[in-house]
């Protein structure tokens, strides 16, 4: 499978809102309501942050939200805040117990 | 609580193997399938494959075809990973990640392929 195509970079001010999209194909995001969202800090291990395409586990601010529209996948983040500044990945489910990842994008608060 | 607990670094010369070993605990160890991701320095995650551990099947990506073994242990409950004929683009740190939803990590194993 192809990686799922996202943004190399997103910027904004404290307290606006950003959105990071992640596209796919019909065979991965269009396909399966199974597109889930990771934060990542330089060295740490990634943390799920949205789950289902829409869903947050316990613990994870509503200001972190994500929607699904054809094949690409959005994650938003409102009120951004100086400890969102960290590296945001999509993945997806592909079928018969396969996923593919999308590249990353690095999320920097100005 | 759940926890996925990986085996320590390894310093690898090329066209050599490596085993990586994940152990979770905090829930019934065959309950729920196991995803193996990888992050080479400086890039992004990259799924590998999937173990469901209570009957064995696996799912391999296309690209670690033929070089990537995954097996578990249900005596010690643990899942293993082997990767062969190493090279230096095989430098990465490698992950164990719970479900579909990878919803909980290992804490990552760092393996250097270096001559």
């Amino acid at each position: 499978q192809s990686a799922l195509t996202q943004p190399a970079s997103v910027s904004g001010s404290p307290g606006q809102s950003i959105t990071i999209s992640c596209t796919g194909t019909s065979s991965d995001v269009g396909s399966y309501n199974l597109v889930s969202w990771f934060q990542q800090y330089p060295g740490k291990v990634p943390k799920l942050m949205i789950y289902e395409g829409h869903k947050r586990p316990s613990g994870v601010s509503n200001r972190f939200s994500g929607s699904k529209s054809g094949n690409t996948a959005s994650l938003t983040i409102s009120g951004l805040q100086a400890d969102d500044e960290a590296d945001y990945y999509c993945c997806s489910y592909a079928g018969s117990n396969s996923f593919v990842f999308g590249g990353g994008t690095k999320v920097t608060v100005l | 609580q759940v926890q996925l607990v990986q085996s320590g670094a390894e310093v690898k010369t090329p066209g050599a193997s490596v085993r990586v070993s994940c152990q979770p605990s905090g829930y019934t160890f065959n309950t729920y399938g196991i995803n193996w991701v990888r992050q080479a320095p400086g890039q992004g995650l990259e799924w590998m494959g999937w173990i469901t551990p209570s009957n064995g099947n696996t799912n391999i990506a296309q690209k670690f075809l033929g070089r990537l073994t995954l097996t578990t242990d249900t005596s010690t409950a643990t899942i293993y990973m082997d990767l062969t004929s190493l090279t230096s683009d095989d430098t990465a740190v490698y992950y164990c990640a719970r479900t579909q939803l990878l919803d909980y990590w290992g804490q990552g194993t760092f393996v250097i392929v270096s001559s």
